[in-house]
Protein backbone atom coordinates (compact mmCIF):
# COMPACT_ATOMS: atom_id res chain seq x y z
CA UNK A 1 0.00 0.00 0.00
CA UNK A 2 1.47 3.43 -0.64
CA UNK A 3 1.95 5.98 1.98
CA UNK A 4 -0.61 8.07 0.23
CA UNK A 5 -3.45 7.45 -2.13
CA UNK A 6 -5.19 9.65 -4.60
CA UNK A 7 -7.43 8.65 -7.53
CA UNK A 8 -5.13 10.37 -10.68
CA UNK A 9 -8.50 11.48 -11.86
CA UNK A 10 -9.38 13.63 -14.64
CA UNK A 11 -11.93 14.72 -12.14
CA UNK A 12 -14.06 17.15 -14.31
CA UNK A 13 -16.36 19.85 -12.75
CA UNK A 14 -18.94 22.59 -14.12
CA UNK A 15 -17.89 26.08 -13.46
CA UNK A 16 -19.40 27.32 -10.02
CA UNK A 17 -19.60 23.98 -9.01
CA UNK A 18 -17.84 22.18 -5.81
CA UNK A 19 -15.58 20.21 -6.36
CA UNK A 20 -14.23 17.18 -4.08
CA UNK A 21 -10.67 15.50 -3.42
CA UNK A 22 -9.49 13.31 -1.47
CA UNK A 23 -6.29 11.38 -0.12
CA UNK A 24 -6.04 8.56 2.04
CA UNK A 25 -2.57 7.50 3.66
CA UNK A 26 -1.65 4.22 6.17
CA UNK A 27 0.72 5.80 8.41
CA UNK A 28 -1.40 6.33 11.20
CA UNK A 29 1.07 8.48 13.03
CA UNK A 30 1.29 11.01 10.47
CA UNK A 31 1.34 14.47 11.82
CA UNK A 32 0.24 17.24 9.47
CA UNK A 33 -1.46 16.95 5.88
CA UNK A 34 -1.00 19.42 2.68
CA UNK A 35 -2.22 20.04 -0.01
CA UNK A 36 -0.63 21.45 -2.92
CA UNK A 37 -1.89 22.79 -6.48
CA UNK A 38 0.35 22.36 -9.45
CA UNK A 39 -0.74 23.59 -12.47
CA UNK A 40 0.84 21.49 -15.66
CA UNK A 41 4.90 22.86 -16.18
CA UNK A 42 4.79 24.50 -13.21
CA UNK A 43 6.13 23.72 -9.53
CA UNK A 44 3.97 22.91 -6.80
CA UNK A 45 2.84 25.44 -4.37
CA UNK A 46 1.08 25.14 -0.69
CA UNK A 47 -2.47 26.15 -0.98
CA UNK A 48 -3.94 24.71 2.49
CA UNK A 49 -2.11 23.03 5.21
CA UNK A 50 -4.12 20.75 8.54
CA UNK A 51 -3.37 18.72 11.31
CA UNK A 52 -6.26 18.36 13.36
CA UNK A 53 -9.04 17.07 13.41
CA UNK A 54 -11.80 18.62 11.54
CA UNK A 55 -12.09 21.24 8.81
CA UNK A 56 -9.88 24.03 7.77
CA UNK A 57 -11.35 27.03 5.50
CA UNK A 58 -9.48 29.61 3.40
CA UNK A 59 -11.67 31.21 1.37
CA UNK A 60 -13.07 28.77 -1.62
CA UNK A 61 -10.94 26.21 -0.01
CA UNK A 62 -11.70 23.89 2.80
CA UNK A 63 -9.38 20.90 4.26
CA UNK A 64 -10.92 18.21 5.93
CA UNK A 65 -8.89 15.87 8.06
CA UNK A 66 -10.37 12.30 9.64
CA UNK A 67 -7.50 10.92 11.55
CA UNK A 68 -9.89 7.64 12.50
CA UNK A 69 -10.45 6.98 8.69
CA UNK A 70 -7.15 7.91 7.76
CA UNK A 71 -8.21 10.43 4.76
CA UNK A 72 -7.99 13.78 3.74
CA UNK A 73 -9.79 16.28 1.64
CA UNK A 74 -10.19 19.01 -0.13
CA UNK A 75 -13.33 20.99 -1.19
CA UNK A 76 -13.37 24.06 -3.95
CA UNK A 77 -16.43 25.66 -3.82
CA UNK A 78 -17.66 27.75 -6.77
CA UNK A 79 -15.08 25.95 -9.09
CA UNK A 80 -13.52 28.22 -11.46
CA UNK A 81 -11.54 27.22 -14.97
CA UNK A 82 -8.59 28.67 -13.21
CA UNK A 83 -8.84 25.67 -10.82
CA UNK A 84 -7.91 23.55 -13.66
CA UNK A 85 -4.98 21.98 -11.71
CA UNK A 86 -3.44 18.80 -10.30
CA UNK A 87 -3.93 18.89 -6.72
CA UNK A 88 -1.20 17.21 -4.36
CA UNK A 89 -2.18 15.11 -1.24
CA UNK A 90 0.70 15.59 1.04
CA UNK A 91 1.61 14.26 4.18
CA UNK A 92 4.32 14.94 7.06
CA UNK A 93 4.80 11.36 9.06
CA UNK A 94 7.20 9.71 11.69
CA UNK A 95 10.16 8.49 9.49
CA UNK A 96 12.63 10.02 7.79
CA UNK A 97 12.80 12.71 10.29
CA UNK A 98 10.44 16.04 11.26
CA UNK A 99 11.03 17.40 7.55
CA UNK A 100 10.25 14.62 5.39
CA UNK A 101 6.38 15.52 3.76
CA UNK A 102 5.58 12.33 0.76
CA UNK A 103 3.40 12.99 -1.73
CA UNK A 104 1.26 11.03 -3.37
CA UNK A 105 0.52 10.89 -7.70
CA UNK A 106 -1.95 13.80 -7.63
CA UNK A 107 -5.45 14.22 -8.71
CA UNK A 108 -6.14 16.17 -11.85
CA UNK A 109 -9.23 18.53 -12.04
CA UNK A 110 -10.35 20.19 -14.67
CA UNK A 111 -13.47 22.73 -14.71
CA UNK A 112 -15.43 22.88 -17.38
CA UNK A 113 -16.83 26.70 -18.41
CA UNK B 1 12.85 37.74 -3.44
CA UNK B 2 13.94 36.07 -5.78
CA UNK B 3 12.53 32.39 -4.76
CA UNK B 4 14.50 29.00 -5.55
CA UNK B 5 16.85 29.40 -8.29
CA UNK B 6 17.16 26.22 -10.46
CA UNK B 7 19.79 25.26 -13.62
CA UNK B 8 19.65 24.89 -16.44
CA UNK B 9 15.88 24.16 -17.07
CA UNK B 10 16.32 22.23 -19.34
CA UNK B 11 18.38 19.30 -19.82
CA UNK B 12 19.03 16.51 -22.95
CA UNK B 13 22.03 14.37 -22.40
CA UNK B 14 22.96 11.08 -23.78
CA UNK B 15 22.91 7.77 -21.62
CA UNK B 16 26.45 7.28 -20.16
CA UNK B 17 26.84 10.62 -19.62
CA UNK B 18 27.46 13.24 -16.58
CA UNK B 19 24.60 15.25 -15.48
CA UNK B 20 24.24 18.24 -12.61
CA UNK B 21 21.71 19.97 -11.83
CA UNK B 22 21.81 23.21 -9.57
CA UNK B 23 19.73 24.76 -7.09
CA UNK B 24 19.84 28.13 -5.45
CA UNK B 25 17.59 27.90 -2.22
CA UNK B 26 15.31 31.50 -0.43
CA UNK B 27 18.49 33.30 1.27
CA UNK B 28 17.83 32.60 4.64
CA UNK B 29 16.29 28.72 4.16
CA UNK B 30 18.04 26.18 6.27
CA UNK B 31 16.39 23.29 4.76
CA UNK B 32 16.85 21.91 1.11
CA UNK B 33 15.44 19.18 -0.64
CA UNK B 34 15.87 17.67 -3.81
CA UNK B 35 12.29 15.60 -5.36
CA UNK B 36 12.32 13.75 -8.96
CA UNK B 37 8.25 13.99 -10.51
CA UNK B 38 7.53 11.56 -13.12
CA UNK B 39 3.60 10.64 -14.59
CA UNK B 40 3.95 7.24 -13.12
CA UNK B 41 5.66 7.54 -9.85
CA UNK B 42 5.39 11.19 -8.94
CA UNK B 43 6.54 13.58 -6.32
CA UNK B 44 9.45 11.60 -5.01
CA UNK B 45 11.59 12.92 -1.53
CA UNK B 46 15.23 12.07 -2.85
CA UNK B 47 17.50 13.96 -0.38
CA UNK B 48 16.91 16.74 2.14
CA UNK B 49 19.42 18.49 3.76
CA UNK B 50 19.44 20.53 7.61
CA UNK B 51 21.71 23.62 7.51
CA UNK B 52 24.03 22.06 5.05
CA UNK B 53 24.17 18.66 6.07
CA UNK B 54 22.46 15.22 4.63
CA UNK B 55 19.92 14.04 7.00
CA UNK B 56 17.90 11.55 4.66
CA UNK B 57 19.14 9.87 1.63
CA UNK B 58 17.15 7.06 1.64
CA UNK B 59 15.11 8.33 -1.49
CA UNK B 60 17.96 8.78 -3.94
CA UNK B 61 17.90 5.63 -6.42
CA UNK B 62 21.19 4.07 -6.53
CA UNK B 63 25.23 4.82 -6.34
CA UNK B 64 24.75 6.91 -9.54
CA UNK B 65 22.84 9.92 -7.88
CA UNK B 66 24.70 11.79 -5.24
CA UNK B 67 24.14 15.61 -3.75
CA UNK B 68 25.77 17.99 -2.18
CA UNK B 69 25.74 21.18 -0.23
CA UNK B 70 28.62 22.94 0.27
CA UNK B 71 27.22 26.02 1.87
CA UNK B 72 23.62 27.70 2.40
CA UNK B 73 23.32 29.07 -0.86
CA UNK B 74 24.18 26.25 -3.33
CA UNK B 75 23.66 22.72 -3.39
CA UNK B 76 24.30 20.02 -6.54
CA UNK B 77 22.48 17.04 -7.61
CA UNK B 78 24.91 14.80 -10.13
CA UNK B 79 23.43 11.61 -11.96
CA UNK B 80 26.81 10.16 -13.43
CA UNK B 81 26.17 7.84 -15.34
CA UNK B 82 22.93 8.88 -16.51
CA UNK B 83 20.21 6.52 -17.70
CA UNK B 84 16.71 7.14 -19.57
CA UNK B 85 14.88 6.17 -16.89
CA UNK B 86 16.12 8.92 -14.83
CA UNK B 87 14.46 11.36 -17.42
CA UNK B 88 11.96 13.26 -15.32
CA UNK B 89 11.38 17.09 -13.96
CA UNK B 90 13.90 17.49 -10.94
CA UNK B 91 12.38 19.94 -8.15
CA UNK B 92 14.45 21.83 -5.63
CA UNK B 93 12.58 23.12 -2.19
CA UNK B 94 13.60 24.95 0.43
CA UNK B 95 12.21 26.23 3.89
CA UNK B 96 13.06 27.49 6.97
CA UNK B 97 13.43 24.74 9.42
CA UNK B 98 10.38 24.83 11.89
CA UNK B 99 8.38 26.56 9.10
CA UNK B 100 5.67 24.04 6.75
CA UNK B 101 5.56 25.49 3.64
CA UNK B 102 8.19 24.56 1.42
CA UNK B 103 9.01 26.59 -1.71
CA UNK B 104 9.83 24.83 -4.96
CA UNK B 105 11.69 26.30 -7.40
CA UNK B 106 11.13 26.01 -11.39
CA UNK B 107 12.23 22.53 -11.82
CA UNK B 108 15.09 21.18 -14.06
CA UNK B 109 13.33 18.49 -17.27
CA UNK B 110 15.90 16.29 -17.91
CA UNK B 111 15.97 13.74 -20.79
CA UNK B 112 18.11 11.36 -21.17
CA UNK B 113 18.21 9.30 -24.76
Amino acid sequence: QKEVEQNSGPLSVPEGAIASLNCTYSDRGSQSFFWYRQYSGKSPELIMFIYSNGDKEDGRFTAQLNKASQYVSLLIRDSQPSDSATYLCALRGNSGGYQKVTFGIGTKLQVIP
Amino acid sequence: DAGVIQSPRHEVTEMGQEVTLRCKPISGHNSLFWYRQTMMRGLELLIYFNNNVPIDDSGMPEDRFSAKMPNASFSTLKIQPSEPRDSAVYFCASKEYLSYEQYFGPGTRLTVT
